[in-house]
């Protein structure tokens, strides 16, 4: 079982339209999470990052939102427009208590499809 | 400035052939990182550079993957002999300190096709 699960696989909603993509971490000792945003033959680009003290980030339309205590995350996107149809990806760091290692663990991420 | 970039954008190769990808960071960087992608799977992790050091290569499948980064500079990834499960999206990324929370910048990834 992977430990970064997410939710829905896929969505499809009409341009203008606002939405929210979930996040369910297992991930211990935890750092930070981010969320990223992958386009199609693209690399994935940071959108937010928030560590275990934050609760809520902002980056333009996007609006993340982290419970550390129920190890949640939400991904709010507002007044969605055709160039946010991508894959968002929910990234989980753990905590290396300053040793060595930055690795990141990855979600599946959704497929978010916006229409015109 | 430019981004991270890798070379080649795709591959295909025959099982039991070599081939070794290469990537070169957003110039500064002294973290560099080697992700993959298999088919209908989430990215993992494979090994993290600092400068020329290893600093964390847990996430390398087998003695079948080397990473090298001569120099500090740009990195490769040989895959000796290749195996059809080792298809898929290698993803470099690179940050420029080993702060946990610095962001990690993704290259646009190498696909490789393993026939």
């Amino acid at each position: 079982k992977n430990q970064v699960e997410q939710s829905p696989q896929s969505l499809i909603i009409l341009e203008g339209k606002n939405c929210t993509l979930q996040c369910n971490y297992t991930v211990s000792p935890f750092s930070n999470l981010r969320w990223y945003k992958q386009d199609t033959g693209r690399g994935p680009v940071s959108l937010t990052i928030m560590t275990f003290s934050e609760n809520t980030k902002s980056n333009g339309r996007y609006t993340a939102t982290l419970d550390a205590d129920t190890k949640q995350s939400s991904l709010h996107i507002t007044a969605s427009q055709l160039s946010d149809s991508a894959s968002y990806i929910c990234v989980v760091s753990p905590d290396n208590y300053g040793g060595a290692t930055n690795k990141l663990i990855f979600g599946t991420g959704t497929l978010l499809a916006v229409q015109p | 400035e430019a981004g991270v970039t890798q070379f080649p954008s795709h591959s295909v190769i025959e099982k039991g052939q070599t081939v070794t990808l290469r990537c070169d960071p957003i110039s500064g960087h002294d973290n560099l990182y080697w992700y993959r992608r298999v088919m209908g799977k989430e990215i993992k992790f494979l090994l993290h550079f600092v400068k020329e050091s290893k600093q964390d290569e847990s996430g390398m499948p087998n003695n079948r993957f080397l990473a090298e980064r001569t120099g500090g500079t740009y990195s490769t990834l040989k895959v000796q002999p290749a195996e059809l499960e080792d298809s898929g999206v290698y993803f470099c990324a690179s940050s420029q300190t080993r702060l946990q929370t610095d962001t990690q910048y993704f290259g646009p990834g190498t696909r490789l096709t393993v026939l």
